[in-house]
Order: C-alpha cells, then structure tokens, then sequence
C-alpha cells in the first residue's frame, strides 16, 4: 500500500520557468511533510519542509503548499535552474513516529 | 564536513552469502535510520535507534536482516544467507532527536548493495 504517491515518475521544465512537482498521500494521521533532493550516487537532501497546520511555507525559490482536504501537496521551485536536475522525493511522518514514509520520486530534468 | 558515513560505497557478493554494512552518523546525532531503496522506487524504512531505547525494527523484511548500534556512535546492519531480491541502495540517516520535535533525516550516500 503506496501511502504517499508521486504519480509522475518525470518532469521536464525549460530554465527560468516554474517547476511544479506533486504528491499525494492515503494517510490522514501524516502531520509533517518535507521534500528531499537526490543526485545520483549520492544520498537524499532535505529541501524544505512544511507542517500540518500550515498550507505553505517559503524558502529562497522553493515553496511547499500543503491542501490538507485534497491530500495533496506541491513543490514549486521559480525560477528553475539547471542544477535543480535531479530525483525529488516527497516524505511524511506521522504522529508519534520517527519513520519517514517515501514517494517513490519525480525526475527533475531542467534544460536550456 | 561531518556527515552521515557509509561503508562500503559497494559490495558485490554471491546469492547466499553474508553481508554487513556500515553507518557513521553525524557526530551527537541521537537518531539513526536505516532506508532501502530498491531501483525505481521509493525508500523503505527498515529500522530505527534512538539513543538507549529498543530500536523500532518493525521494517525489517525478514529475519535474515539484523541491526546492531554502539551507544550514540556506529551503525551496522547485516544480511544473512543474501538473497537476489535484497539487491539495493541501502541508505542510513542520522537526525539530532527521533523525540516529538519532527528534525530532518540527514543520509550518507548509500551502499549500493548487488547479489550475484
């Protein structure tokens, strides 16, 4: 059971457009959410982060909004730029947990 | 800089064989997390140690897979009898609390894990 689902395995944005990358989740306990940057060959980075209670939050070009009654969150990144080329990853915790539940990743692919 | 550690970056190995792997966490790191992540999905969470509490094994996949921590320090987790389905990256995360505060998973680069 996929809890948390990036239905779009790759996107591909032209430099300095918008970069809109999505994720959807199953589970209503999921109160803390955060997107994680991978290159490969190397380990996760985390991005950005956001709280149940809150439907955005901010940082330098990348912005999450959070739709608690859609179940659905979103990762802008404006403007785009070629070392924004790379696997994103949504993530959840729950309540009282510590495990992180994983999206299964959106390629990122920036061009000129 | 002083982040999450792994070793080895690859192991090769035959069907059957035992293998274990190693994660040095951030140093005064409470929380270390061991992720799987197997090609084109997602990671999955294998196990979890916070400080001198049991550690939350609920991911392991089976009994053939095992974890051990030193105190606040190093990590392994090893695989019995490998099988071909455990070929993988195998990601670890440290975090400064696994308590209520939710704190970003730092992660090493991976073991990129490969069953003959």
């Amino acid at each position: 059971d996929q809890q948390v689902k990036q239905n779009s395995p790759s996107l591909s944005v032209q430099e300095g457009r918008i970069s809109i990358l999505n994720c959807d989740y199953t589970n209503s306990m999921f109160d803390y959410f955060l997107w994680y940057k991978k290159y490969p060959a190397e380990g996760p980075t985390f991005l950005i982060s956001i709280s149940s209670i809150k439907d955005k939050n901010e940082d330098g070009r990348f912005t999450v909004f959070l739709n608690k009654s859609a179940k659905h969150l979103s990762l802008h990144i404006v403007p785009s730029q070629p070392g924004d080329s790379a696997v994103y990853f949504c993530a959840a915790f729950t309540g009282g947990g510590n495990k992180l539940t994983f999206g299964t990743g959106t390629q990122l692919k920036v061009e000129l | 800089g002083a982040g999450v550690s792994q070793s080895p970056s690859n192991k090769v190995t035959e069907k059957g064989k035992d293998v274990e792997l190693r994660c040095d966490p951030i140093s005064g790191h409470t929380a270390l997390y061991w992720y799987r992540q197997r090609l084109g999905q997602g990671l999955e969470f294998l196990i979890y140690f916070q400080g001198n509490s049991a550690p939350d094994k609920s991911g392991l996949p089976s009994d053939r897979f095992s974890a051990e921590r030193t105190g606040e320090s190093v990590s392994t987790l090893t695989i019995q009898r490998t099988q071909q389905e455990d070929s993988a990256v195998y990601l670890c995360a440290s975090s400064p609390t696994g308590a209520t505060v939710y704190q970003p998973q730092h992660f090493g680069d991976g073991t990129r894990l490969s069953i003959l």
